[in-house]
């Protein structure tokens, strides 16, 4: 499709697992962006990629979480050592480039529940 | 970054004009604003964005106050389907991300 693709949608995983989680961005998006929505909360920024670096990784809430991006295409989001409070939908949304007015488009998420 | 602020909730009749406010009082010069809503169990979808001028598209308008702290989304026709959380957002030069609120959560009454 030409959208924003996220796999899995959903995850259920035991505490102390590691967890991976990836983003298919729209074909020649620069910018890539993770966020993280726990259950009727908004949205949490946690990383941005232009092309494959990350010039902004002020979010990541601890170092169980990395991401990376390869090709500046798929980008992929790690937790490590799961915990329950990692339970969440997480957001990938992607972007042209650093032009200010930018739409993001979003992916429909991956659903993270730790038990 | 800017802060934005929105009322959690928000309720409306179908076919009636909606009338969405925020507060982003400490928004910088070159700040666009933007809005997204999501709708249950989807990622955000973008709506509208503006600078200082009042901006016109299909799915809405955006109104700007003049000293820019504050802007309002206006749906002219709510339809069932406008039902969603709108966050108003913004974006500032050189900060290559979104910051999201809690948003505002419609509810459109048929």
């Amino acid at each position: 499709g030409a959208g924003v693709s996220q796999s899995p949608s959903n995850k259920v995983t035991e505490k102390g697992k590691d967890v991976e989680l990836r983003c298919d961005p729209i074909s020649g998006h620069t910018a890539l962006y993770w966020y993280r929505q726990r259950l009727g909360q908004g949205l949490e920024f946690l990383i941005y990629f232009q092309g494959n670096s990350a010039p902004d990784k002020s979010g990541l809430p601890s170092d169980r979480f990395s991401a990376e991006r390869t090709g500046g295409s798929v980008s992929t989001l790690t937790i490590q050592r799961t915990q329950q409070e990692d339970s969440a939908v997480y957001l990938c949304a992607s972007s042209r480039g650093r032009s200010l007015t930018g739409e993001l488009f979003f992916g429909e998420g991956s659903r993270l529940t730790v038990l | 970054d800017a802060k934005t602020t929105q009322p959690n909730s928000m309720e409306s009749n179908e076919e009636e004009p909606v009338h969405l406010p925020c507060n982003h009082s400490t928004i910088s010069g070159t700040d666009y604003i933007h809005w997204y809503r999501q709708l249950p169990s989807q990622g955000p979808e973008y709506v509208i964005h503006g600078l200082t001028s009042n901006v016109n598209n299909r799915m809405a308008s955006l109104a700007i106050a003049e000293d820019r702290k504050s802007s309002t989304l206006i749906l002219h026709r709510a339809t069932l389907r406008d039902a969603a959380v709108y966050y108003c957002t913004s974006r500032g030069e050189g900060a290559q991300k979104l910051v999201f609120g809690q948003g505002t959560r419609l509810t459109i009454n048929p």
